[in-house]
């Protein structure tokens, strides 16, 4: 099974909203990422967990917070959202890279596409 | 600066003719390489990986990599209509402390006319 959940499929939130989008992996992956991808580009990494604990956070604005409950489970949680920040959210997972040089392959899920208002 | 280049294309091939797509990355540190593919509108697939300098083939797809040139490479060969997609091309490049970062070129478009 090489399978990522992600709900829901389509959000549309207004700015002054909360909201959470969450991902769901049962390969027994160690590392969970959120990427954020607009239109015509390629995904841009927001956060990795590692073992359940935030490794890397690149410079993402606080109206995003991540919370990876356990190994399975990752979220993202959304507020006072601006519509520059409507995109694609995907999530993804792979074994931690380091861990091993193979076997780190990374399954993305069908993502979550964000419209703010 | 860490970065992962490709060409944006679009790379327009005939049906049934070999597709190649190149990719290089700056950081010699970086370990483990990966092709993804992108229907408009849909998640990264990811079709090809690869690990170890030399060829990799898996069907129609082959993916070559040169680490002394820094260079991994797609071909598709009998290319199809359906193969028509984005390809991205990624790279796991050290981020420090032991961590790698899963990082994407910008894609390169491809269309096999009919």
């Amino acid at each position: 099974d090489t399978e990522v959940t992600q709900t829901p499929k389509h959000l549309v939130m207004g700015m002054t909203n909360k909201k959470s989008l969450k991902c769901e992996q049962h390969m027994g992956h160690r590392a969970m990422y959120w990427y954020k991808q607009k239109a015509k580009k390629p995904p841009e990494l927001m956060f990795v967990y590692s073992y359940e604990k935030l490794s890397i956070n690149e410079s993402v604005p606080s109206r995003f917070s991540p919370e990876c409950p356990n190994s399975s489970l990752l979220n993202l949680h959304l507020h006072a959202l601006q519509p520059e920040d409507s995109a694609l959210y995907l999530c993804a997972s792979s074994q931690p890279p380091g861990w091993d040089r193979a076997n780190t392959e990374a399954f993305f899920g069908q993502g979550t596409r964000l419209t703010v208002v | 600066q860490k970065e992962v280049e490709q060409n944006s294309g679009p790379l327009s091939v005939p049906e049934g003719a070999i597709a190649s797509l190149n990719c290089t990355y700056s950081d010699r540190g970086s370990q483990s390489f990966f092709w993804y593919r992108q229907y408009s509108g849909k998640s990264p697939e990811l079709i090809m990986f690869i690990y170890s300098n030399g060829d990799k083939e898996d069907g129609r797809f082959t993916a070559q990599l040169n680490k002394a040139s820094q260079y991994v490479s797609l071909l598709i060969r009998d290319s199809q209509p359906s193969d028509s997609a984005t390809y991205l091309c990624a790279v796991n490049i050290p981020s420090g402390a032991g961590s790698y970062q899963l990082t994407f070129g910008k894609g390169t478009k491809l269309s096999v006319i009919p």
